[in-house]
Parts: structure tokens; sequence; C-alpha cells
């Protein structure tokens, strides 16, 4: 699986977009952009994925840039329950299902 | 709504204890994962089950081993506690092979003295 890059934290006023940005500069053809986040003291939680389209559910959007180096997840109105450690992961869609998380950018909402 | 279940949020073993660590999923899932979690480690794989009784070794399986005689059922076994292995433990699972979504349990932190 392709190596990803973010920011190690990051803060977000209360009701404002939350804008995550992830680097996956070696990112392979086949591979998926995956998003989780991780509540503390609870277990992952699957947000988004994409492959060269952007994407939008009723949690996020995930944009994703034409050469898909990099990604952008957004929050479109985050909540101080959005605070939470989230995870940009690259992957094929048939990798076994197994799952490798890195440092991932602990988002901060704030009132 | 998809349930994974873990015996329990908290475990405190002596070493050389032997320590079972249950996980339940409720949606009739085929995979069942076990991860651990560590500051600056990230998430890393321990073992994997596909099917009942089946099993697949991950990327860290040493003083570990599993049992699935149920498909909902997933057991991590630490055959003797040793104080590395205190971690959160993660259980996961998804419906086959080509699902996107894992689903995770609530995590067991377990310490070992």
């Amino acid at each position: 699986d392709a190596k990803t890059t973010q920011p190690p934290s990051m803060d977000c006023a209360e009701g404002r977009a939350a804008n995550l940005p992830c680097n996956h500069s070696t990112i392979s053809g086949n591979e998926y952009v995956y998003w989780y986040r991780q509540i503390h003291s609870q277990g992952p939680q699957y947000i988004i994925h994409g492959l060269k389209n952007n994407e939008t559910n009723e949690m996020a959007s995930l944009i994703i840039t034409e050469d898909r180096k990099s990604s952008t997840l957004i929050l479109p109105h985050a909540t101080l329950r959005d605070t939470a450690v989230y995870y940009c992961i690259v992957r094929v869609e048939d990798a076994g299902n197994m799952l490798t998380f890195g440092g991932g950018t602990r988002l901060m909402v704030k009132p | 709504d998809v349930k994974v279940t873990q015996s329990s949020r908290y475990l405190v073993k002596r070493t050389g204890e032997k320590v079972f660590l249950e996980c339940v999923q409720d949606m009739d899932h085929e995979n069942m994962f076990w991860y651990r979690q560590d500051p600056g480690l990230g998430l890393r794989l321990i073992y994997f089950s596909y099917d009942v009784k089946m099993k697949e070794k991950g990327d860290i399986p040493e003083g570990y081993s599993v049992s699935r005689e149920k498909k909902e059922r997933f057991s991590l076994i630490l055959e003797s506690a040793s104080t590395n292995q205190t971690s959160m433990y993660l259980c996961a699972s998804t419906l086959g092979s080509y699902s996107y979504e894992q689903y995770f349990g609530p995590g067991t932190r377990l310490t070992v003295t």
C-alpha cells in the first residue's frame, strides 16, 4: 500500500468546515483513498472512500486531485463530536481487507 | 446497524497468564480481524479469519493465537502474557473480501503487569 502523509494536528471552529489534507504521491492506479476516524476510547469508524472522482456521503466529502497525489476530506459543518483522529489510507480494493493506519491528523473542534 | 462487541473494555493481567479476548459480530460477516494499536505505531494486524475454522497470520502474530469456531465469534488468545503485549486490542469485521468498510469494536485496553 502507498504511504500517506497527514498533518499531525488541526483545529477547527464549531460550525465551520474542516478540511483535512492527505498526500499520497506514490499512489498507484488501482489504489483507493479511504478515510477512517477514531474518536477517543472508541474503535475506528469508516467515513468515505474514492478512486478518482469526488465523493460525498452523509458524513463528509472527499476531494481527490486530478493527478491523485493528494486528497482532502471535508466535514462541512464540524461539531464538537467530530473531534477525533482522522486517518487517510490508500490501498487496493481487494487487499484482503487489511487496514494499516499511520499517525493520522488529530482534529480538535472548538466551540 | 452492525455491531461488533468485545468482551472487556479494560483488562489487567499478570505476566505469564493466559488471556482470552472475545469478539462477536451480529451481521453474519465473513471476515474478522484482530489488531493492536500502540502510540506511534498505528494499527497493526495480528490475525484475521475469512471463514469458520480458517485463520491467517497478519503482520505481528508472534505470541498470539486465534480461534473461530462460529462465524460470529473470533477469539484472540495470549498463551503467556508478557508486558510488551500491553496495548489496545481492536476487533473488526467485514462482509466479504471486496467490502470497503471495516466495522470495529470498541477495543480492549489490556495491561500486563
